[in-house]
């Protein structure tokens, strides 16, 4: 099966910095890889599909790159509400696994 | 708008069953696939099964092929993953989750969640 490994695991970084996180498939994937946001305590949330379409109602601020292993979510401009876990998923066949998450919090 | 709750989670002992449940409104049920998806106490998201729109077709994660059963009954509205021989590690939320594409076979990501249903195995 394919993993799906995101790093870091966490990051700390200050309102307005442009934070970046990886996702690295063990296998090409093509697209098809989603990303999502968890903030604390709540529902994951859909941020992005196909790698790089963003979902509606996701502020322009998250956008996404790559194909086939390696993949990016780009946050351009950290707000406070930015605070949350993402996770990366893979859907080109099952299993759908998701990535291990990376936590994002405010320095 | 969609809506999906999720029921039939509780304390369960290593080794027995549970049948979750998951009442969907607020959208063409048969139209589209459902994924359940779990969550351990701090850990992060692990897809457990999909089963497309009208039933014909189910994958599993590995951790639980064998021992977990996803089906639904598009007359109900209604989602299920029979859980058999619970281990330890299968403590989570149960969250039942929407895939977008209609009528596709195979399951993609998910664009709406329900609240989740807690499974305790001990």
């Amino acid at each position: 099966d394919i993993q799906m490994t995101q790093s870091p695991s966490s990051l700390s970084a200050s309102v307005g910095d442009r934070v970046t996180i990886t996702c690295r498939a063990s296998q090409g994937i093509a697209n098809y890889l989603a990303w999502y946001q968890q903030k604390p305590g709540k529902l994951p949330k859909l941020l992005i599909y196909a790698a790089s379409t963003l979902q509606s109602g996701v502020p322009s601020r998250f956008s996404g790159s790559g194909s086939g292993t390696d993949f990016t979510l780009t946050i351009s401009s950290l707000q406070p509400e930015d605070v949350a876990t993402y996770y990366c998923q893979k859907y080109n066949t099952a299993p759908l696994t998701f990535g291990g998450g990376t936590k994002v919090e405010i320095k | 708008q969609v809506q999906l709750v999720e029921s039939g989670g509780g304390v369960v002992q290593p080794g027995g069953s549970l049948r979750l449940s998951c009442a969907a409104s607020g959208f063409t049920f048969s139209s589209y696939g459902i994924h359940w998806v779990r969550q351990a106490p701090g850990k992060g998201l692990e897809w457990v099964a999909f089963i497309n729109y009208d039933g014909s077709n189910q994958y599993y994660a590995d951790s639980v092929k064998g021992r977990f059963t996803i089906s639904r009954d598009n007359s109900k509205n209604t989602l299920y993953l029979q859980m058999n021989s619970l281990r330890a590690e299968d403590t989570a939320v149960y969250y039942c989750a929407k895939d977008p594409r209609s009528g596709y076979i195979y399951g993609t990501y998910s664009d709406s969640w329900g609240q989740g249903t807690l499974v305790t195995v001990s």
